[in-house]
């Protein structure tokens, strides 16, 4: 049973634009989201994080949306730029635990 | 340089043969972690260690054989693997439960692991 959830394998934008993705969980324990991005040949680094008690929270160019009744989770990127090719991973952690289950990944591709 | 470091970056190695991979973090964590990421998977937790003790084996099968000598050492060793072991193993280290609030992971680069 596959806890957290990305539908969409693959994602390509133009430079400049909006990357938007997205990431679905079913455990209503977890309380705390991240997002990581991995590029070729390296491990996943830490990008975002969100808690279960916002809704919203902004880095610079990178915006992580929870909606709770959804069960739903987005990462917003504007605007999108070369560099943020990669694969990008959602991870969630139930309160009181330790373990992050992730996510298959969303590999972004962005076009010049 | 991610504050954990794994070695070797690439392992190729036939079923019959006995090899260990290293981790190695200084970050002050006292919780390690091996994950094993195969293509168009999630990332699969493979083995917790929660200040040098095994906390948590996911259902590992016994060719895979971690050991924790210490907070900053994790190795996975490994024999008689099958060609559908190959993957990406990586190492993470956090903060333990109980020792401050455990936001996240740290990740190694990984070994590429192929078994022939």
């Amino acid at each position: 049973d596959q806890q957290v959830k990305q539908n969409s394998p693959s994602l390509s934008v133009q430079e400049g634009r909006i990357s938007i993705l997205n990431c679905d969980y079913t455990n209503s324990m977890f309380d705390y989201f991240l997002w990581y991005k991995k590029y070729p040949a390296e491990g996943p680094t830490f990008l975002i994080s969100i808690s279960s008690i916002k809704d919203k929270n902004e880095d610079g160019r990178f915006t992580v949306f929870l909606n709770k009744s959804a069960k739903h989770l987005s990462l917003h990127i504007v605007p999108s730029q070369p560099g943020d090719s990669a694969v990008y991973f959602c991870a969630a952690s139930a309160r009181g635990a330790q373990k992050l289950v992730f996510g298959q990944g969303t590999r972004l591709t962005i076009n010049p | 340089e991610t504050g954990v470091t794994q070695t070797p970056r690439h392992l190729v190695m036939g079923m019959t043969n006995k090899k260990s991979l290293k981790c190695e973090q200084h970050l002050g964590h006292n919780a390690m972690y091996w994950y094993k990421q195969s293509a168009k998977k999630p990332l699969e937790l493979m083995f917790v260690y929660n200040f040098k003790e095994q906390t948590e084996n996911n259902s590992v099968p016994s060719r895979f054989s971690p050991e924790c000598p210490n907070s900053s050492h994790l190795f996975l060793h490994l024999h008689t693997l099958q060609p559908e072991d190959s993957a990406l193993y990586l190492c993470a280290s956090s903060h333990a439960p109980g020792q401050e609030v455990n936001y996240g992971y740290t990740f190694g680069s990984g070994t590429r692991l192929t078994v022939v």
